[in-house]
Parts: C-alpha cells; structure tokens; sequence
C-alpha cells in the first residue's frame, strides 16, 4: 500500500517570502501522479499543482512549483511571494496511474500560517 | 458551472443512530468519491463510484455504505453511529476516463457530530 507522508505539521512564512513544504512517499509503482490541495479554513479543498510520474520536467502554476524527486520519492511544493491568502492547510496526495483507480491517498497535512 | 454540493452541511446524531448523506457532482462528472476527514486519522478514503458501480472502497467497516444513482448524483449512509463516527465527510467528483490524471473537485464538506 501507498503512504505519503507530510513531516512538518505547521510552517510559517512571512508575506512576500518564499516556503517549501515537504512530502515523502512510498510506493512499488512507476506510473502516478502526485497532488497538492490546498484547504483554506472554509473547508473547500482546491488543487494547487500535480505532476505526473513519467514527466522529469516539475510542475510550475504561478508562484506554485514542485521539486519532484522520484528516485528519492520526494515531492516537495514551493510557494514563492507568499500571500495572505496562502494561508491553509496544504495535502500532498498520491493516486496510482494504473487501471479505473481514483483513489488518493492523502498525507496528514501542513497547515501554513502567513504572516503580515 | 455549479461546483460539487454537499447536504446537509452540518448534522448531529446521536450513538446508534444512522445517517445519510448527499452530494450533487459538478455537471459532466460521473466519478464521486467519498473521504472521511478527521483531526487523528486525516483523510481516509471511503468508496468511489463510477456508473453507478462501485469502483474502489476503502477499509471501513460495513456500516459504511453508498450508493451513486442515474444522474451521477450519490449518497452514503452510516448505520449504527459511533462517537468516533464524528468527521468531516467530504465529496469529491471527476471528470473520470476524461480527464487521465483524475482531478478531484471537492465540496466543502458534512460536518457529522456523533453524541
């Protein structure tokens, strides 16, 4: 089974700077795509970026980027010129490429704290 | 284009008790999924439906069930509630074969509080 692991509970960032969020996984697969989702406080969950497994080149969406490791199974999301409106908690995900499967696997989050 | 609607929004039960939940995808999408989240456990992975098919399940007990119906719309219920029962329960709908890396829409979630 996959697992994903998040290993920094809270992160604080000064607006306008930049922060780095981690996230580990583990699986046996080769094929898969990783997420980010970003849950403000009113719950709603959004994508904020997603790579595919067989893509080397990362995934960059406005200030968002990754830096996607996959020998080392890493996949790490950058917030650049942080806003305000950064400030939720961020899931990093996994779902298998393989077959009808649209299960995700979620780590335990990252809630990020934006200061003015 | 009206996003992935949740009801109810908020809910109390109490133990022993048995609930049903709905969620309305965003038009076009036939894949609904159901994740519980909770503070201790994060998301979990409920079941996925496709076609009216379950598709996928996570390990729940069996009081956990669902159901899609014609118009793509789903429903889960939990019978015999558990204080631990109480979560977030969020639903989320995909465009599914079209859309190969299976973006997931969410609501914003039915907050069950179990006494």
């Amino acid at each position: 089974a996959q697992t994903v692991t998040q290993s920094q509970p809270e992160m604080s960032v000064q607006e306008a700077e930049t922060v780095t969020l981690s996230c580990t996984y583990d699986t046996s697969e080769s094929d898969y795509y990783l997420f980010w989702y970003k849950q403000p406080p009113s719950r709603q969950m959004i994508l904020v970026i997603r790579q595919e497994a067989y893509k080397q080149q990362n995934a960059t969406e406005n200030r968002f980027s990754v830096n996607f490791q996959k020998a080392a199974k890493s996949f790490s999301l950058k917030i650049s010129d942080s806003q305000l409106g950064d400030a939720a908690m961020y899931f990093c995900a996994y779902r298998s490429a393989w077959g009808s499967n649209y299960k995700l696997t979620f780590g335990k989050g990252t809630l990020l704290t934006v200061n003015p | 284009k009206a996003g992935v609607t949740q009801t109810p929004r908020y809910l109390i039960k109490t133990r022993g008790q048995q609930v049903t939940l709905s969620c309305s995808p965003i038009s076009g999408h036939r894949s609904v999924s159901w994740y519980q989240q909770t503070p201790g456990q994060g998301l979990q992975f409920l079941f996925e439906y496709f076609s009216e098919t379950q598709r996928n399940k996570g390990n729940f007990p069996g009081r956990f069930s669902g159901r899609q119906f014609s118009n793509s719309r789903s429903e889960m219920n939990v019978s015999t509630l558990e204080l631990g029962d109480s979560a977030l329960y969020l639903c989320a709908s995909s465009l599914a074969g079209e859309d190969v890396a299976g973006e997931l829409f969410f609501g914003e979630g039915s907050r069950l509080t179990v006494l």
